[in-house]
C-alpha cells in the first residue's frame, strides 16, 4: 500500500495563476480531508468528502475548490492564487472517522505564490 | 474559543529524560477522541497515540503516554526516555464528537528539541 500519496511535493505560483494539488490513497477509505497548516500553526481543515460525489466545506474553504469522482482521488483547486494561500497543503483520509481510528496523512504540498 | 490549546511553542529535554507536553481542550459534547501526532522536519505527520472520552484508563503506547484528566479537560503527551529522534513538533488533535467527519481541531503545536 502507498497509503495517501500527493503531488507536487512543491510548487512556486505566481498571483493569479491556477493549480491543482492532486490526492490519491490506495486504502479504500471513504472520507478524505484537506487541510493547509501556515508556518508555526496547526491544521485547518479546508474541504472534506465523505464519499464519491459528496464533498463539503471545512472551516477555510475560500480560494479553494475540490471534486470527488472516485473514492482514491480528491483533488484541490486554486483557481486564482493568492499570497495569502502560501502554505503546506496536507490530505487525508480514513475508513471510519470514529473511535481510535486515525486519520493517515499524506506527506504534503509546498505552495508559495508570489 | 481554542478548541485545542498547546500553551508551549518550544521545549527542550535532555535526552533519556521524560517530557511532557501540555494540551487542554475545549468542548461541551461528552464524546470525543483526543489524539497526538509527531511532524519531524521532513514534514509528515506520524500518528501517536489515541484516547477516547470514555476510556478509564489512560493510554499508552510504547515510550509515549497520555495523561488525561478529563475534568480538567487536558490531554497532556508524556515521553519517556527521549532520544534524539523525538525531536519535532507535536500537535494536539481533537475529534468532537464520536462520528463527526468534519469537526477535527488542531493546536499550534510544540516544538520538542531533544539536547545530547
Amino acid at each position: 500500500n502507498a497509503g495517501v500519496t500527493q503531488t507536487p511535493k512543491f510548487r512556486i505560483l505566481k498571483i493569479g495563476q491556477s493549480m491543482t494539488l492532486q490526492c490519491a490513497q490506495d486504502m479504500n477509505h471513504n472520507y478524505m480531508y484537506w487541510y493547509r497548516q501556515d508556518p508555526g500553526m496547526g491544521l485547518k481543515l479546508i474541504y472534506y468528502s465523505v464519499g464519491a460525489g459528496i464533498t463539503d466545506k471545512g472551516e477555510v474553504p475560500n480560494g479553494y475548490n475540490v471534486s470527488r469522482s472516485t473514492t482514491e482521488d480528491f483533488p484541490l483547486r486554486l483557481e486564482l492564487a493568492a499570497p495569502s494561500q502560501t502554505s503546506v497543503y496536507f490530505c487525508a483520509s480514513t475508513s471510519e472517522p470514529g473511535g481510535e481510528e486515525t486519520q493517515y496523512f499524506g506527506p504534503g504540498t509546498r505552495l508559495l505564490v508570489l | 474559543a481554542q478548541k485545542i490549546t498547546q500553551t508551549q511553542p518550544g521545549m527542550f529535554v535532555q535526552e533519556k529524560e521524560a517530557v511532557t507536553l501540555d494540551c487542554t481542550y475545549d468542548t461541551s459534547d461528552p464524546s470525543y477522541g483526543l489524539f497526538w501526532y509527531k511532524q519531524p522536519s521532513s514534514g509528515e505527520m506520524i500518528f501517536l497515540i489515541y484516547q477516547g472520552s470514555y476510556d478509564q484508563q489512560n493510554a499508552t503506547e510504547g515510550r509515549y503516554s497520555l495523561n488525561f484528566q478529563k475534568a480538567r479537560k487536558s490531554a497532556n503527551l508524556v515521553i519517556s526516555a527521549s532520544q534524539l529522534g523525538d525531536s519535532a513538533m507535536y500537535f494536539c488533535a481533537m475529534r468532537e464528537g464520536l462520528h463527526n467527519f468534519n469537526k477535527f481541531y488542531f493546536g499550534s503545536g510544540t516544538k520538542l528539541n531533544v539536547k545530547p
